[in-house]
């Protein structure tokens, strides 16, 4: 079945760090790639998205991630982490055969150490 | 561009009551959507809209939720005889024709009691 899988639950990380946040999905094809910020209480922000081409994807607040089609991953990246990336950050995927309806990952809880 | 709103932002009942909650998308925007989230979870999907149509339905959504989308504007989300496990956050989002723009609202924070 599709799935998206976000293999770590909490992160934490020193201010100035560098991070990679872990995204795989189970699909027969390339699918649609998202990643969403959440801060609490609040919805969702769009980070960057993936659909075709250069596989390497910059997005907004100094993020980029990488698909691999071999690893069926697209792993979200920052080279230098701030205290206001702390929040909660979901992959999500359109399965382009099952409409396109957003299928999100469990998320990953980003805590930044000063 | 207000973005998309959502009302209200809490809502607290008792089980058994009725709820009901509003999405109003970005204007131009056709298609519009309903996630569920629940603590320590990604958003679910509820249901989808292309104008006043309602093309998909989870199976998450039981026969107590209704959605309409009278016009082809705002959405309504009604939750009948609410039980605890409906608390929850309600999210909203709405697309455009092309380039797969979803855009979420601040959602509407279910506590039943």
């Amino acid at each position: 079945a599709q799935s998206v899988t976000q293999p770590d639950i909490h992160i934490t990380v020193s201010e100035g760090a560098s991070l990679e946040l872990r995204c795989n999905y189970s699909y027969g094809a390339t699918p649609y790639l998202f990643w969403y910020v959440q801060s609490p209480g609040q919805g969702l922000q769009l980070l960057l998205k993936y659909f075709s081409g250069d596989t390497l994807v910059q997005g907004i607040k100094g993020f980029e991630a990488e698909f691999k089609r071999s690893q069926s991953s697209f792993n979200l990246r920052k080279p230098s982490v701030h205290w206001s990336d702390a929040a909660e950050y979901f992959c999500a995927v359109v399965f382009m055969e099952y409409g396109n309806k957003l299928v999100f990952g469990a998320g990953t809880i980003l805590r930044v150490k000063s | 561009d207000t973005g998309v709103s959502q009302d209200p932002r809490h809502k607290i009942t008792k089980r058994g009551q009725n709820v009901t909650f509003r999405c109003d998308p970005i204007s131009e925007h056709n298609r519009l959507y309903w996630y569920r989230q629940t603590l320590g979870q990604g958003p679910e999907f509820l249901t989808y809209f292309q104008n006043e149509a309602q093309l998909e339905k989870s199976r998450l959504l039981s026969d107590r939720f209704s959605a309409e989308r009278p016009k082809g504007s705002f959405s309504t989300l009604e939750i009948q005889r609410t039980e605890q496990g409906d608390s929850a956050m309600y999210l909203c989002a709405s697309m455009g024709h092309t380039n797969y723009g979803y855009t979420f609202g601040s959602g509407t924070r279910l506590t039943v009691v």
